[in-house]
């Protein structure tokens, strides 16, 4: 069972805000990562992490930034919010040290950007 | 190219019936690891079962099995007994690489797969 957590759940929000997408977890998980997921399309990594300071791009281009002060927090950003970020993201982590290496998600947050 | 392929956009089955959900990879790499999952229409990611490249046997967890042909490099779920509540997409993953490489743990999902199970 993972304890991964994301905030808000839901947040509609006007065009050119700032915006903060909370993901934490508790599980102790080295490895973590924002997913970006349009209704009913697959998953594209658009960031991850494998430790405290060191942040990634995936493989999907995206204007947010990340940050990883703490090993259990993994939050995103948009400085400036467009309606082209509208999308689901969903954070996931997972244990290094684990041969499966398996990722568990949070319950995502789904922005839209009026 | 596609590195994981779900030919299936959508499945039906009747409640108590056994389905396949259809995956095809491909890498060339020789470590990898297959992935299940199944998303409510809630939106959470629920991980369901593991399958790595030099497992021998096809893994199960419950009511779930794959069924994994790796010449064929086919990672098929196999739902036994569905039950109201497996309606949900479902997304098959693709980990490459060995463990402590820059890019191991990187998940590649397929299109997804949305199943309806008929009462």
């Amino acid at each position: 069972e993972a304890d991964i957590y994301q905030t808000p759940r839901y947040l509609v929000i006007g065009t050119g805000k700032k915006i903060t997408l909370e993901c934490s977890q508790t599980m102790g998980h080295d490895k973590m990562y924002w997913y970006q997921q349009d209704p009913g399309m697959e998953l594209h990594l658009i960031h991850y992490s494998y430790g405290v300071n060191s942040t990634e791009k995936g493989d999907l281009s995206s204007e947010s930034t990340v940050s990883r002060i703490r090993t259990e927090h993994f939050p995103l950003t948009l400085e400036s919010a467009r309606p082209s970020h509208t999308s689901q993201y969903l954070c996931a982590s997972s244990d290094q040290g684990y041969s499966t290496d398996t990722q568990y998600f949070g319950p995502g947050t789904r922005l839209t950007v009026l | 190219a596609q590195k994981i392929t779900q030919t299936q956009p959508g499945m039906f089955v009747q409640e108590k019936e056994a389905v396949t959900l259809d995956c095809t990879y491909d890498t060339s790499d020789p470590s990898y690891g297959l992935f299940w999952y199944k998303q409510p229409s809630s939106g959470e990611m629920i991980f369901l079962i593991y399958q790595g490249s030099y497992d021998q046997q096809n893994a199960t967890e419950g009511r779930y099995s794959l069924n994994f042909q790796k010449a064929r490099k086919s990672a098929n779920l196999v739902i036994s007994a569905s039950q109201l509540g497996d309606s949900a997409m479902y997304f098959c993953a693709m980990r490459e690489g060995n463990a402590g490489g820059t890019s191991y743990g990187k998940l590649t999902f397929g299109q997804g797969t949305i199943l309806t199970v008929h009462p």
